[in-house]
């Protein structure tokens, strides 16, 4: 089974400055990797995921995320934020295995940026 | 695409009352997910259906709850009875295929049991 940590469950920037959202995960397969955003009284978006070849994933909205498998992270980054980049941002995790696995969650990270 | 569709977007029930939430998945998509998000427990999958069967509803915290999928297009989770701790957010997602596959979130049902 595999489980997602998001490190930290409260991010405040200023807005313009660099953010790095944390994620690790633990599974003993290999495992697809995703970055979902959730913007007030709305539903999951999918900002990015990474599922094989270039360890760098670009997403939407100026995010990137780089899968890291030695350290087995997958964090999320912008290098200039904007005020509308806040809401909760979730790392999410599914095995590879080709089944029919659901997703398992992290706990969330609630990104607020500041003026 | 008019996405995942959730109905209602807002409930308030008293509590023991039913509260019946709807989901109108993407046209092709053969998975089906209920979700729950609370403050306390963040996300965490409810029920899973392919093509209309249930697969995993190991997530259904009991009895009170249940859900169908009585075709491709439609699918219902139930409460009954509700309970104040039922109050949450019920999320319909919908995938097409495998698990590397891009999964579509609804708006999210916001249920209150008072």
């Amino acid at each position: 089974a595999q489980s997602v940590t998001q490190l930290d469950s409260q991010v405040p920037v200023f807005e313009e400055a660099p953010v790095e959202l944390r994620c690790n995960y633990s599974s003993s397969v290999s495992v697809y990797l995703f970055w979902y955003v959730q913007y007030p009284n709305q539903g999951l978006q999918l900002l990015l995921k990474y599922l094989s070849g270039s360890t760098l994933v670009k997403g939407i909205n100026g995010f990137e995320a780089e899968f890291n498998k030695s350290q087995t992270s997958f964090h999320l980054r912008k290098p200039s934020v904007h005020i509308s980049d806040t809401a909760e941002y979730f790392c999410a995790a599914a095995v590879s295995s080709g089944s029919a696995r659901q997703l398992t969650f992290g706990s969330g990270t609630q990104l607020t940026v500041l003026p | 695409d008019a996405g995942v569709i959730q109905s209602p977007r807002h409930e308030v029930t008293e509590m023991g009352q039913e509260v019946t939430l709807r989901c109108k998945p993407i046209s092709g998509h053969d998975y089906l997910f209920w979700y729950r998000q609370t403050m306390m427990r963040g996300l965490e999958l409810l029920i899973y259906f392919n093509n209309n069967v249930p697969i995993d509803d190991s997530g259904m915290p009991e009895d009170r709850f249940s859900a169908k999928m009585p075709n491709a297009s439609f699918s219902t989770l139930k409460i009954q009875p509700s309970e104040p701790r039922d109050s949450a957010v019920y999320f319909c997602a919908s995938r097409a295929g495998r698990s590397g596959n891009t999964i579509y979130f609804g708006e999210g049902s916001w249920l209150t049991v008072v």
